[in-house]
């Protein structure tokens, strides 16, 4: 059973603070790791994906790879009150059916 | 990015009747879709993937009988709820499989909200 595993929160920071969001998987096979944003009422959208061991940043955002220790965080800087959402972390393990596996998400709320 | 349109966005129907909710491929021609239904307060949950010119796979538990796929060409896929009842009424969700220009990953569409009275 693939299991992806999130603190489901709800994580609180001040506006300008750095949210820090983790994210741990089981199938050690996993090669493609994703991480989504749904605000409430609306659908999953894309925010960064990560391959490789190591950091990957795009604006305020930063996501993190460790692979050997099965583990994905999203690191978001500057936290603005509009980041307030559920973040979903989600794999893609080897193999042709491209399916993902998603965590329960993490619900952030940035304080004003 | 990539982008999916679902048709319609919401719809309220009566118990016993059938539903076609529509997934469309906007700029991009997507082999793979993948159907999903959200619970309020709760996660995703994977319904089914939808593979064009074959047999949607389902997930275990999901009747393949009640909630029909079909997807017949590169940009769209269509999930029929059969004979919806209350317990039906849910938030769907699509997903296309992108490749080439876009990033290898799931896009999703806007979602349609389904009540069932």
């Amino acid at each position: 059973q693939k299991e992806v595993e999130q603190n489901s929160g709800p994580l609180s920071v001040p506006e300008g603070a750095i949210a820090s969001l983790n994210c741990t998987y089981s199938d050690r096979g996993s090669q493609s790791f994703f991480w989504y944003r749904q605000y409430s009422g609306k659908s999953p959208e894309l925010i960064m994906f990560i391959y490789s061991n190591g950091d990957k940043e795009d604006g305020r955002f930063t996501a993190q790879l460790n692979k050997a220790s099965q583990y994905v965080s999203l690191l978001i800087r500057d936290s603005q009150p509009s980041d307030s959402a559920t973040y979903l972390c989600a794999v893609m393990s080897g193999g042709s059916n491209y399916k993902l596996t998603f965590g329960k998400g993490t619900l952030l709320t940035v304080n004003p | 990015g990539a982008v999916v349109s679902q048709h319609p966005s919401w719809v309220i129907c009566k118990s016993g009747t059938s539903v076609k909710i529509e997934c469309r491929s906007l700029d991009f021609q997507a082999t793979t879709m993948f159907w999903y239904r959200q619970f309020p307060k709760q996660s995703l949950m994977l319904m089914a993937t939808s593979n064009e010119g074959s047999k949607a796979t389902y997930e275990q538990g999901v009747e393949k009988d009640k909630f029909l796929i079909n997807h017949a060409s590169l940009t769209l896929s269509t999930l029929t709820v059969t004979s919806a009842h209350p317990e039906d009424s849910s938030f769907y969700i699509c997903s296309a499989r992108a490749l080439g220009l876009y990033q290898e990953t799931q896009y999703f569409g806007p979602g349609t909200r389904l009540l069932v009275l």
